[in-house]
């Protein structure tokens, strides 16, 4: 079975600063996905960046980007130029992509971050 | 496209009573997830269907919970009885699972309190 876990339960950043979220994983598979959701007050989850494992080159999708270090099971995100309304929860999340549990998502215990102006 | 649509978005019900939890998927996405997070367990995922089939149940917590697709366009999980320990945000998600495309599309969830 695969686990997620996210060692920063809350984080605070000023605004326009950087901010990098941790997230580490334990699998025995060779090729899944990894993604950050995030979920503001609204309770929407929102697809915020994805990694395929095969992919050495790490995902970026406008001011997020992201670590994604296979070996160390690894998968950290930055927000660079923070904004307000990057204020959320942030779930780091594994897909198993063959076999059993084909589609599932596991998820991290999620980390609450805040923005301040 | 309207995206994942549940209903409904705010349900308060007693204890004992059955719970009728609704999703439209979105059309074309052949696998629908259903999903509960609280505050203690987080999120984790109850069941799931490919093509209108359930693959997998081994998340739904007991017998009271059941869930049903009955066609490509509507879901519905159902509680009976329901308890208060059932009181939770209740995720309905979506997905078109190809190699090109991975990740979810998530409802705005349901929250059902049970009191």
């Amino acid at each position: 079975a695969q686990t997620v876990t996210q060692s920063q339960p809350e984080m605070s950043v000023q605004e326009a600063e950087t901010v990098t979220l941790s997230c580490t994983y334990d699998t025995s598979e060779s090729n899944y996905y990894l993604f950050w959701y995030k979920q503001p007050p609204s309770r929407q989850m929102i697809l915020v960046i994805r990694q395929e494992a095969y992919k050495q080159q790490n995902a970026t999708e406008n001011r997020f980007s992201v670590n994604f270090q296979k070996a160390a099971k690894s998968f950290s995100l930055k927000i660079s130029d923070s904004q307000l309304g990057d204020t959320a929860m942030y779930f780091c999340a594994f897909m198993k992509l063959y076999g059993t549990s084909y589609g599932k998502l596991t998820f991290g215990q999620g980390t609450i971050l805040t923005v301040h102006p | 496209d309207a995206g994942v649509i549940q209903s409904p978005r705010h349900e308060v019900t007693e204890m004992g009573q059955e719970v009728t939890l609704r999703c439209k998927p979105i059309s074309g996405h052949d696998y629908l997830f259903w999903y509960r997070q609280t505050m203690m367990r987080g999120l984790e995922l109850l069941i799931y269907f490919n093509n209108n089939v359930p693959i997998d149940d081994s998340g739904m917590p007991e017998d009271r919970f059941s869930a049903k697709m009955p066609n490509a366009s509507f879901s519905t999980l159902k509680i009976q009885p329901s308890e208060p320990r059932d009181s939770a945000v209740y995720f309905c998600a979506s997905s078109l699972q190809t190699l090109s495309n991975y990740g979810y599309t998530f409802g705005s969830g349901t929250r059902l309190t049970v009191v």
